[in-house]
């Protein structure tokens, strides 16, 4: 089974919209984290948020936002008031387990297109 | 700000050859990782390093692949006989070490390695 599932390949929003990717992950680990990375054209791995599995808040970074369900087991990524330089492919990631040092597993990621 | 650095950028090498993939992790960051993304795919996690040993590794990484640190600040990926299908962005990350969960991994701009 997949650990984490990104259902949507490909996304357009108009610049200044909102607009919600979507994560969903699996896990029996009661302790867990759950990151979002922008991979530009140029191909680096860019970190924007992370929420841990006991955060009681939804995590917030400036125009991104984490939407945290977990009894659905969902991470879904709020990019408000999109800009041009958000186009992007964005993967979701998950760590299994307490402490900071386990592995990152990716989902296969959205592709963002921002039109003006 | 610090950042984690890797070389080549590009590296293109004939099978059966043997590369070395170079990475400089933040300076006090004590866990290191590579993951690889074959072209198009998601990011998947290969090895992870701690203390001098090898913490976590997956099915991807076999006898084919070695880590080292040789030194206070560089770690490497060693891939002893290239194939076809070892064609893809390798990239590096470091966490700090601490008790802190959100421990975010710090990727660098990746090598882009091409085996003809």
């Amino acid at each position: 089974a997949q650990k984490i599932t990104q259902t949507q390949p490909g996304m357009f929003v108009q610049e200044k919209e909102a607009v919600t990717l979507d994560c969903t992950y699996d896990t029996s680990d009661p302790s867990y984290g759950l990151f979002w990375y922008k991979q530009p054209s140029s191909g680096e791995m860019i970190f924007l948020i992370y929420q841990g599995s006991y955060d009681q808040q939804n995590a917030t970074e400036g125009r991104y936002s984490l939407n945290f369900q977990k009894a659905r087991k969902s991470a879904n990524l709020v990019i408000s008031a999109s800009q041009l330089g958000d186009s992007a492919m964005y993967f979701c990631a998950m760590r299994e387990g307490p402490g900071g040092r386990r592995a990152l597993t990716f989902g296969s990621g959205t592709r963002l297109q921002v039109q003006p | 700000e610090p950042e984690v650095t890797q070389t080549p950028s590009h590296q293109v090498t004939q099978m059966g050859q043997e590369v070395i993939l170079r990475c400089v992790p933040i300076s006090n960051h004590l866990y290191f990782y590579w993951y690889r993304q074959i072209l198009g795919q998601k990011v998947e996690f290969l090895v992870s390093f701690y203390n001098n040993e090898i913490s976590e590794k997956s099915e991807i990484f076999d006898d084919q692949f070695s880590v080292e640190r040789p030194d206070g600040s560089n770690f490497t990926l060693k891939i002893r006989s290239t194939k076809l299908e070892d064609s893809a962005m390798y990239f590096c990350a470091s966490s700090e070490l601490g008790d802190r969960v959100t421990r975010e991994q710090y990727f660098g701009p990746g090598t882009r390695l091409t085996v003809t």
